[in-house]
């Protein structure tokens, strides 16, 4: 079964500067979709970036990219030029490019704090 | 484009009784998925559905239950409520043509 891990339950960040969220995942597959959601307050998952297993080159979106390590399993979130409103939870999340797969297997978060 | 909306927004009921929450896929979407949060977790899959019928399901006894409807709309029942139930209830819709999700703003659900 695929297991997806965040080892940081907290980060703080200063307004402006940038931070790294970790997350690292066990699959025996080798064609997946990796993701990072944003869940503030309001509760509802909000998608931040998206990486196909596939591609080499690492997924960017405005201030938000990741650093892909398929052979270490490793997808890296860092988050530049910080702001109030990025603070949130942030979840990883695993999802199996099969047909008829569409389950989400997510970590269990990363509560990040940004410091005015 | 309208997003996906979950209803109610909170929800108490007593243990031993039963539970309806729906969900309103968003435009073009013609896949839903279920997923629990509980309290300082990440969610966790309960079952998806396209074209009306179940097509995966996560670690979750029969008690939880759903529907998918012609619209695209869905269901997720619970029977027999337990304590261990409480939680935030997400729906996501997607489409066979990608693979984004949607998320609603989930229906948080107490147990008492």
């Amino acid at each position: 079964a695929q297991t997806v891990t965040q080892s940081q339950p907290e980060m703080s960040v200063q307004e402006a500067e940038t931070v790294t969220l970790s997350c690292t995942y066990d699959t025996s597959e080798s064609d997946y979709y990796l993701f990072w959601y944003k869940q503030p307050p309001s509760r509802q998952m909000i998608l931040v970036i998206r990486q196909e297993a596939y591609k080499q080159q690492n997924a960017t979106e405005n201030r938000f990219s990741v650093n892909f390590q398929k052979a270490a399993k490793s997808f890296s979130l860092k988050i530049s030029d910080s702001q109030l409103g990025d603070a949130a939870m942030y979840f990883c999340a695993y999802r199996y490019s099969g047909a008829g797969s569409y389950q989400l297997t997510f970590g269990k978060g990363t509560k990040l704090s940004v410091i005015p | 484009e309208t997003g996906v909306t979950q209803s109610p927004t909170h929800l108490i009921k007593t243990r031993g009784q039963q539970v309806t929450l729906r969900c309103s896929s968003q435009s073009g979407h013609n896949t839903v998925s279920w997923y629990q949060q509980a309290l300082g977790q990440g969610p966790q899959f309960i079952f998806q559905y396209y074209r009306e019928e179940e097509n995966g399901r996560g670690n979750f006894p029969p008690r939880f239950s759903g529907l998918q409807f012609p619209n695209y709309s869905s269901e997720l029942n619970v029977n027999a409520l337990e304590l261990d139930d409480s939680a935030l209830y997400l729906c996501a819709s997607s489409s066979t043509a990608n693979y984004g999700y949607t998320f609603g703003s989930g229906t948080r659900l107490t147990v008492v």
